[in-house]
């Protein structure tokens, strides 16, 4: 399994915009990077995902780096709502099981 | 609503006691993944089901067990051999192969 670092917090404010850090630089050339973000006692929930280029859904974006050793978790315009622990997951293509590390806790200030 | 339901939400037990946790699916997944998050820790993989009537250790399979008698259930059981089961379990599944795992609320199993 390919290791990860993430800062263990950050803090942001609301209405502005959050870059989350992810170094994986031990990933190999088919595992994907999946962000996951676990809110106070509760389980986690899925953010998104990606293998080279970036991407967007509705709730962040995704930047990968272009040797892949790095990403970044892009949430455009943060809320309260979003104070959470975000895991950055590299995945083997096709395996099942997904490998959490202590991920970073983000604040979010009103 | 689809979703995962566990329960129940908190749970007490005196050691040397086994308990079995409940976890049902109504997603209609393949996948079922029991996982155990201890404070201010990251989630660690303690067996999974990718189909019914099979299973997998995990990580940390070790003084428990699991069943997968039904496609929609994944009971799990903290037997008396766990050295240190007070912990938050989450149950997760997935469809075959999907990019996704959906997770149910927990379980915060106390043990005196």
């Amino acid at each position: 399994d390919a290791k990860t670092t993430q800062p263990n917090s950050m803090e942001s404010n609301e209405e502005e915009p959050v870059h989350l850090p992810c170094n994986h630089s031990t990933i190999s050339g088919t595992d994907y990077i999946h962000w996951y973000r676990q809110l106070p006692s509760q389980g986690p929930e899925y953010v998104i995902h990606g293998l080279t280029s970036n991407v967007n859904n509705r709730m962040a974006s995704l930047a990968i780096a272009e040797d892949r050793k790095s990403s970044t978790l892009i949430l455009h315009r943060a809320t309260l709502r979003d104070a959470a622990v975000y895991y950055c997951i590299p995945r083997i293509q096709g395996a099942q099981k997904l490998v959490f590390g202590q991920g970073t806790r983000l604040t979010i200030n009103p | 609503d689809g979703g995962i339901t566990q329960s129940p939400k908190y749970l007490f037990r005196k050691e040397g006691q086994n308990v079995t946790l409940s976890c049902e699916q109504n997603l209609n997944h393949d996948a079922m993944y029991w996982y155990r998050q201890d404070p201010g820790q990251g989630l660690r993989l303690i067996y999974y089901s990718q189909i019914v009537n099979d299973f997998q250790k995990g990580d940390i399979a070790e003084g428990y067990s699991v069943s997968r008698e039904k496609k929609e259930s994944f009971p799990l059981t903290v037997t008396s051999a766990q050295k240190n089961p007070t912990a938050f379990y989450l149950c997760a599944s997935s469809s075959d192969r999907a990019y996704e795992q959906y997770f149910g609320p927990g379980t915060r199993l106390t043990v005196t």
